[in-house]
């Protein structure tokens, strides 16, 4: 079935840091991807999507791109903030069965002054 | 505020009672999901509907749970003979083709 991965946090950078944080999946077909996320006490909120191979989403600063050769969806930040902490999910949604979505398990981003 | 809402918020009950939850999604998506994550993990898919209909259940939802969409609008999720292992934070989404919308969750734990 449907599977993303995520590496593993926390992942606590400096203020105005490089962030890269990795997700791959195994879907079949072409699924759509997403990045979504939870900050402390909130629900969760769509941050950037990618619908095929070599589309580049984007939002606040953040960016992810559909890498099919590789299975991955990376999510990158040139320049951090300390509002920035929060917990990150990569997800997909595979072709047919209603979208549904499939998450990873989730990754603590801390951000420090 | 038209975002996805949900109630209640926080739910305390013994084992072996019965709760529901609802859910209002986002009043033009005819897609409501309902999720469950537990501490540390992604959220896991439960079932979903288009409009009324109940278009797929999880494996994960035992015949304990049920859950309705009965005019195509709001949404109840129903946990009968609760039990500890049901604790978790219960989410509901909305949405369209390609983009679904969560609301806050209601946390349930179960003592």
């Amino acid at each position: 079935g449907d599977s993303v991965t995520q590496m593993e946090g926390p992942v606590t950078l400096s203020e105005e840091a490089f962030l890269t944080i990795n997700c791959t999946y195994t879907a079949t077909g072409y699924p759509s991807l997403f990045w979504y996320v939870q900050y402390p006490g909130e629900g969760l909120q769509l941050l950037l999507k990618a619908t095929k191979a070599d589309d580049k989403g984007s939002n606040k600063g953040f960016e992810a791109t559909y890498r099919k050769e590789t299975t991955s969806f990376h999510l990158e930040k040139g320049s951090v903030q300390v509002s920035d902490s929060a917990v990150y999910f990569c997800a997909l949604s595979g072709p047919g069965g209603g979208n549904k979505l499939t998450f990873g398990t989730g990754t603590q981003l801390k951000v420090e002054l | 505020d038209t975002g996805v809402s949900q109630n209640p918020r926080h739910k305390i009950t013994k084992r072996g009672q019965n709760v529901t939850f609802r859910c209002d999604p986002i009043s033009e998506h005819n897609r409501l999901y309902w999720y469950r994550q537990t501490l540390g993990q992604g959220p896991e898919f439960l079932t979903y509907f288009q409009n009324e209909a109940q278009l797929e259940k999880s494996r994960l939802l035992s015949d304990r749970f049920s859950a309705e969409r009965p005019k195509g609008s709001f949404s109840t999720l129903e946990i009968q003979r609760t039990e500890q292992g049901d604790s978790a934070m219960y989410l509901c989404a909305s949405g369209t083709y390609n983009e679904q919308f969560f609301g806050p969750g209601t946390r349930l734990t179960v003592l």
